[in-house]
């Protein structure tokens, strides 16, 4: 099964900052990868999907970019509402696999 | 409005089965993928297994394979899992989610949870 690596596992951060996290593929995946939020008790919500698109309704802060087999998730200027869990979730192959997920903390 | 609501989950003991139903509702079943992802308790997301619209293909984690088994009825608009001799590793909130499968694959819509205990 393809491994994802995701890091950081956690970040505090400030409201408006920049803040990025990155998933690495154990494999070439194109670009067959997507970026979820969680928050507590809540299921997933899809924010990107083929590492850049970004999902009808999710807010312009959020991108995603990819180069080989590193992607990364951005948000340009953090608010209140973004402090959650970010996973990744590869969707090359079956078994998809997801990361570990990173915990966005505030400062 | 696209509504996915699982239920049949509860307290099993080790080695017990439980069968998780989806139903499925506001949108055309039959045009998605439907997946099954867990989560255990304060730990991370794990994709559990899919099926395709005809339920002809069916794809499992290595982790319940041989064990768990996906279905789907699409008169009924719902998705299974069967899960046979439960181990304590599979106590987790079970969700289901749909995968449209046009350019690309993504899980666009997720129900609730609900929530799977292995205990004795």
């Amino acid at each position: 099964a393809i491994q994802m690596t995701q890091s950081p596992s956690s970040l505090s951060a400030s409201v408006g900052d920049r803040v990025t996290i990155t998933c690495r593929a154990s494999q070439v995946i194109r670009n067959d990868l997507g970026w979820y939020q969680q928050k507590p008790g809540k299921a997933p919500k899809l924010l990107i999907y083929a590492a850049s698109t970004l999902q009808s309704g999710v807010p312009s802060r959020f991108s995603g970019s990819y180069s080989g087999t590193d992607f990364t998730l951005t948000i340009s200027s953090l608010q209140p509402e973004d402090f959650a869990t970010y996973f990744c979730l590869q969707d090359y192959n079956y078994p998809w696999t997801f990361g570990q997920g990173t915990k966005v903390e505030i400062k | 409005e696209v509504q996915l609501l699982e239920s049949g989950g509860g307290l099993v003991q080790p080695g017990g089965s439980l069968r998780l139903s989806c139903a499925a509702s506001g949108f055309t079943f039959t045009g998605y993928v439907m997946n099954w992802v867990r989560q255990p308790p304060g730990k991370g997301l794990e994709w559990v297994s899919a099926i395709i619209h005809s339920g002809d293909n069916t794809y499992y984690a290595d982790s319940v394979r041989g064990r768990f088994t996906i279905s789907r009825d699409n008169s009924r608009s719902t998705l299974y899992l069967q899960m046979n001799n439960l181990r304590a590793e599979d106590t987790a909130v079970y969700y289901c989610a749909r995968d449209p499968v046009g350019m690309s694959d993504y899980l666009d819509y997720w129900g609730q949870g609900t929530p799977v205990t292995v205990s004795s």
